[in-house]
């Protein structure tokens, strides 16, 4: 059964700094999504990572995936504030059929 | 815009009441998912659907049933609403080549 785990579930930055979300997982998967929610709202896909080694960035986020490691990371550099929000990770379980996700990591950035 | 749409939005009822979301779609997807999100869990499959009529559990499937008699339409029902199913439920639909999930806006419901 495919685990999720994402660390830490919360994170108080302060504005400018960098700091990088962890998601690891317990069975072989080949893709590996990303999504931001913000308060109140639905979920947003940021990034799709399909194979060992993609990296993907998007402003001040960048996603990569090494799946011998079984660890996707979301790196943030130079927080500001708008980047406030939820970010899940999440794979596809074993026989394809359900996106399985991490609890969350809750991103509060202040000055 | 992923042509989703969830209804209700909000809904209040009462522990023991029969309750039914409703998930439309419009681009004929096949794949349909209904999602619980409660705090310090995250999103949990409920049900999901493969096809019409072709449905499946999730990890938390107690309590919950689904139909999906045409393709746009999958239904989540409590047959008996209890107050640990109060929760935000989201619907979604798998598209594209990378089989994304894109979501509804969610249904917030509250059982008293």
């Amino acid at each position: 059964e495919l685990k999720v785990e994402q660390n830490p579930l919360f994170l108080s930055m302060q504005e400018g700094k960098n700091y990088t979300i962890y998601c690891n997982y317990s069975t072989t998967s080949d893709r590996l999504y990303w999504y931001r929610q913000d308060p109140g709202k639905s979920l947003e896909s940021l990034f799709v990572l399909l194979s060992n080694g993609a990296v993907k960035q998007e402003g001040r986020l960048m996603a990569s995936l090494d799946t011998k490691a079984r660890l996707s990371t979301l790196h943030i550099t130079a927080a500001v504030h708008d980047l406030s929000a939820t970010y899940f990770c999440a794979l596809f379980n074993q026989a394809g059929t359900a996106l399985i996700f991490g609890k969350g990591t809750t991103l509060s950035v202040s000055s | 815009d992923a042509g989703i749409t969830q209804s209700p939005r909000h809904k209040v009822t009462e522990t023991g009441t029969p309750v039914t979301l409703r998930c439309h779609q419009t681009e004929n997807h096949r794949y349909m998912y209904w999602y619980r999100q409660d705090p310090g869990h995250g999103l949990r499959l409920i049900h999901y659907s493969y096809g019409v009529k072709d449905t499946d559990k999730g990890e938390v499937s107690d309590g919950y049933s689904v139909s999906r008699s045409k393709t746009e339409d999958f239904l989540l029902t409590l047959e008996s609403a209890t107050s640990s199913q109060t929760s935000v439920y989201f619907c979604a639909i798998r598209e594209g080549t990378n089989e994304k999930l894109f979501f509804g806006s969610g249904t917030q419901l509250s059982v008293l």
